[in-house]
């Protein structure tokens, strides 16, 4: 199988403070992460896409240094939210993929973030 | 921008066949077809994909066209906690991601 673990799975946090959040490959390496947002009532956005020893590769529009993305290793990747504003709040997922032509693209269940 | 079509909500009766279709011309010879769901405020779990001939799991098939330009999802014997989104994908974004549309809201209903 194909496990990716993300955590938390929901955080209330204060406007300015700073929010990480995980997410592991359990039981498989993952050189590549990908990290996606979702607003209420749409769809998956790519945010950026995590690598594994160098860095992430942004969407355009979503500003790396509020969304700072760490891939310190092979099975995990942190999304560090900086200074949260209520704007950011939303529902953060992160995809890592094992062996896309047999397994396909596994997904975290996702982190529930609101700031207030 | 996602390559794929799918009507944005589908009606099933509980214990009924739920034909999910999809279109998607414009994929690639080496393109998957990938299909996932949505429960509200869950991650998208993998349900099947498939590139040219039709497939089977415990969940669900997934039957596409000899043209490759459209695929049918069934699950065979929808209950409510099939209730969700369904999303197909083919693989697009420039980062190997997985580009997602706007799915298909699925409610069985008793």
């Amino acid at each position: 199988g194909a496990v990716v673990s993300q955590h938390p799975s929901w955080v209330i946090c204060k406007s300015g403070t700073s929010v990480k959040i995980e997410c592991r490959s359990l039981d498989f390496q993952a050189t590549t992460m990908f990290w996606y947002r979702q607003f209420p009532k749409q769809s998956l956005m790519l945010m950026a896409t995590s690598n594994e020893g160098s860095k992430a590769t942004y969407e355009q529009g979503v500003e790396k240094d509020k969304f700072l993305i760490n891939h310190a290793s092979l099975t995990l990747s942190t999304l560090t939210v900086t200074s949260a504003h209520p704007e950011d709040s939303s529902f953060y997922i992160c995809s890592a993929n094992k062996d896309s032509a047999n397994y396909g693209y596994t997904f975290g269940s996702g982190t529930r973030l609101t700031v207030v | 921008d996602a390559k794929t079509t799918q009507p944005p909500s589908m009606d099933c009766a509980e214990g009924r066949a739920a034909n999910l279709p999809c279109n998607h011309s414009t994929i690639s010879g080496n393109e998957y077809v990938y299909w996932y769901r949505q429960i509200h405020s869950q991650g998208p779990q993998y349900i099947i994909h498939g590139l040219k001939n039709n497939e089977t799991n415990e969940m669900a098939s997934l039957i596409i066209t000899e043209d490759r330009k459209s695929s049918t999802l069934i699950l065979p014997h929808a209950t409510l906690r099939d209730t969700a989104v369904y999303y197909c994908i083919t693989r697009g974004g420039s980062q190997g991601n997985l580009i997602f549309g706007k799915g298909t809201k699925l409610s069985v209903k008793p």
